[in-house]
């Protein structure tokens, strides 16, 4: 079964620092595909960043980056220049090339940026 | 930017009434979704909808649950007889193609009394 783990469950950053949320997943497959969720106060679920694995490049958008690690099953984003409009939930979700379209979640990295 | 719009943002319900969330997805899309969050908890997947039938759904999703897409752009969820565990928020999510980004609704809040 495909699982994803975020072991940090609360994490926090002083207002324009740089900080890493960590994410691990487990699957069989070659193929898939990762993805980082934001989900604020106000709840709604908002795309960061995805990833191919048959890419070895890591994506970037403008403040944030992954460090994709195939290999060791990997896939931590960095945020940098942190803004007081990054605190929120993190999610780190995972679909598989021979799914339909399900998405995995890990459990969610709360982060507080501090002003 | 196009929207997956859902409605209602709250819903109170008696246990045991049927209750209907409804969905507009993005219209060029094709691939639908429900996924559930118990309040503090990881989003988990309800089921998959494609081509007009279920592609998959999880274990969740049990003979209370259905879904439909009863006209070219509504989207909804049907819980039949609800219990106070399925109080959760009820997010809504479509997709172009199965591997692509999926775009969530708002949610809708489902409190069950």
């Amino acid at each position: 079964a495909q699982t994803v783990t975020q072991s940090q469950p609360e994490m926090s950053v002083q207002e324009a620092e740089t900080v890493t949320l960590s994410c691990t997943y487990d699957t069989s497959e070659s193929n898939y595909y990762l993805f980082w969720y934001k989900q604020p106060p106000s709840r709604q679920m908002i795309l960061v960043i995805r990833q191919e694995a048959y890419k070895q490049q890591n994506a970037t958008e403008n403040r944030f980056s992954v460090n994709f690690q195939k290999a060791a099953k990997s896939f931590s984003l960095k945020i940098s220049d942190s803004q007081l409009g990054d605190t929120a939930m993190y999610f780190c979700a995972f679909i598989g090339s021979g799914n339909t379209g399900k998405l995995i979640f890990g459990q969610g990295t709360t982060l507080q940026v501090k002003p | 930017e196009p929207e997956v719009t859902q409605t209602p943002s709250h819903q109170v319900t008696q246990m045991g009434q049927e209750v209907i969330l409804r969905c507009v997805p993005i219209s060029n899309h094709l691939y639908f979704y429900w996924y559930r969050q118990i309040l503090g908890q990881k989003v988990e997947f309800l089921v998959s909808f494609y081509n007009n039938e279920i592609s998959e759904k999880s274990e969740i999703f049990d003979d209370q649950f259905s879904v439909e897409r009863p006209d070219g752009s509504n989207f909804t969820l049907k819980i039949r007889s609800t219990k106070l565990e399925d109080s959760a928020m009820y997010f809504c999510a479509s997709s172009e193609v199965d591997t692509q980004p999926q775009h969530f609704g708002d949610g809708t809040r489902l409190s069950i009394l």
